[in-house]
Parts: structure tokens; sequence; C-alpha cells
């Protein structure tokens, strides 16, 4: 089976920039879940699309939006970058909305806002 | 909310002494625990899950991690470590008004002196 993937693996964007970052699931998953992690801290829950459709939210504004596909792959949208937004993006797929049985995570993707 | 608290931010241990990583959940209903490990320039693995059943839960690696319902713990043992547990361990959780997500805590850094 293949793993999760997620592209690029480092960005750098200014301030104020729109960013996209993208993610496929692994094989038989069809949830998608994004979170941020800042240096030195745990994961911090962005949203999740489980069947094409947002299954929840975390504390994150608007500017962060998110899309999947009809073959569960999954995009995480950042318009109006700030600094804070420097972080390593993770993607995590799982086999149905509710995570009970964990999740497979990405290596994610580094994004450094300058 | 639902949160996760883990107590150690930076554990050093020489190799084979043994490890406990505390972690506590603030959810008082029925909850999976999971611990997760981000070993170096690596993606986040799941170690071991908690759903029901043996409070005793043992994992990859020789690990293994005990759910007491009445403190609200799930803590993270090895008896022996190695230096190639080097790594950050994350506790999370996942239930209640948070079923479509996993909570994560700010994590634990290991470093094993050889």
């Amino acid at each position: 089976e293949t793993g999760v993937t997620q592209s690029p693996t480092h960005l750098i964007k200014t301030r104020g920039q729109q960013v996209t970052l993208r993610c496929s699931s692994q094989s038989g998953h069809n949830t998608v879940s994004w979170y941020q992690q800042a240096l030195g801290q745990g994961p911090q829950f962005i949203f999740q699309y489980y069947r094409e459709e947002e299954n929840g939210r975390g504390n994150f504004p608007p500017r962060f939006s998110g899309l999947q596909f009809p073959n569960y792959s999954s995009e995480l949208n950042v318009n109006a970058l700030e600094l804070d937004d420097s972080a390593l993006y993770l993607c995590a797929s799982s086999y149905s909305g509710t995570p009970n049985y964990g999740y497979t995570f990405g290596s994610g993707t580094r994004l450094t806002v300058v | 909310a639902q949160s996760v608290s883990q107590h150690n931010h930076h554990v050093i241990l020489s190799e084979a002494a043994s490890l406990e990583l505390g972690c506590n959940y603030s959810y008082g209903g029925t909850v999976n625990l999971f611990w997760y490990v981000q070993y170096p320039g690596q993606h986040l693995q799941l170690l071991l899950k908690y759903f029901s059943g043996d409070p005793l839960v043992k994992g990859i690696k020789g690990f293994e991690a005990e759910f007491i319902k009445s403190k609200f713990s799930f803590n993270l043992r090895k008896p022996s470590v190695q230096w190639s547990d080097t790594a950050e361990y994350f506790c999370a959780v996942n239930g209640g008004s948070s079923a479509s997500k996993i909570i994560f805590g700010s994590g634990t850094r290991l470093s094993i002196r050889p």
C-alpha cells in the first residue's frame, strides 16, 4: 500500500502571498486531516475532509481553506500569509470520518513565510 | 474542550535506563488514546493506541502504555531504552465532541546518551 505523500516538501513565501499545499491519501483511505506543527509544539488540528465535505474545523481563521477531490486527495490553501504561518504542515489520512484507528501521516510541507 | 498535557518537555536518559513519559487528558467521556513518535527527519508514526479492554496496551519497539481512567492518564513506558529511541513523543486523544479529530499534546523530546 502507498503511504501519504505531500508536496512540496519545502516552500518559502512572502508575507501577504497565497500558498497551496497538496496531499495524496493512503490507498483505501477516504478521510484527510490537516495539522499545523509550529516549532517545538504538537500538531494543531486545522480541519478534516471526509467524502469531499469539511468534517470538523479547529481554531484557524477562514483564510485557511481546503478541498478534497473524488480520489480523496486534498489541498490546503492559505491566503494572506502571515509570519506566524511558518510551520510544518502535516496531512494525515484515515479510513473513516472518525479516526478510531489512528492516522497515517505524511512527511509534511515546511512552509517559511518571510 | 479536550486537551492533552505532557508533563516533560525534554527527557535525557542513558541507554538501558527505564522510561516513563507522562500524559494526562481532560475529557471525561469515552476516549481513544494514542502515542505517536517522530524520529529525527521522519514523519509521525503510531506507537500504540487504546480504544477499550485491557488498560495495559503494548505497542511497537517494546513500548507500552497504561490507561488509568480515574487519573485521566495514559503514560508511556519502556523498561530499557536504546539510543535509537531518541525522538519526539506525542500523546493524543480522540473522542466526545472532538470525535472527528485527534488532539495532540505538546510533545516530549527524548534524548538517549549512548
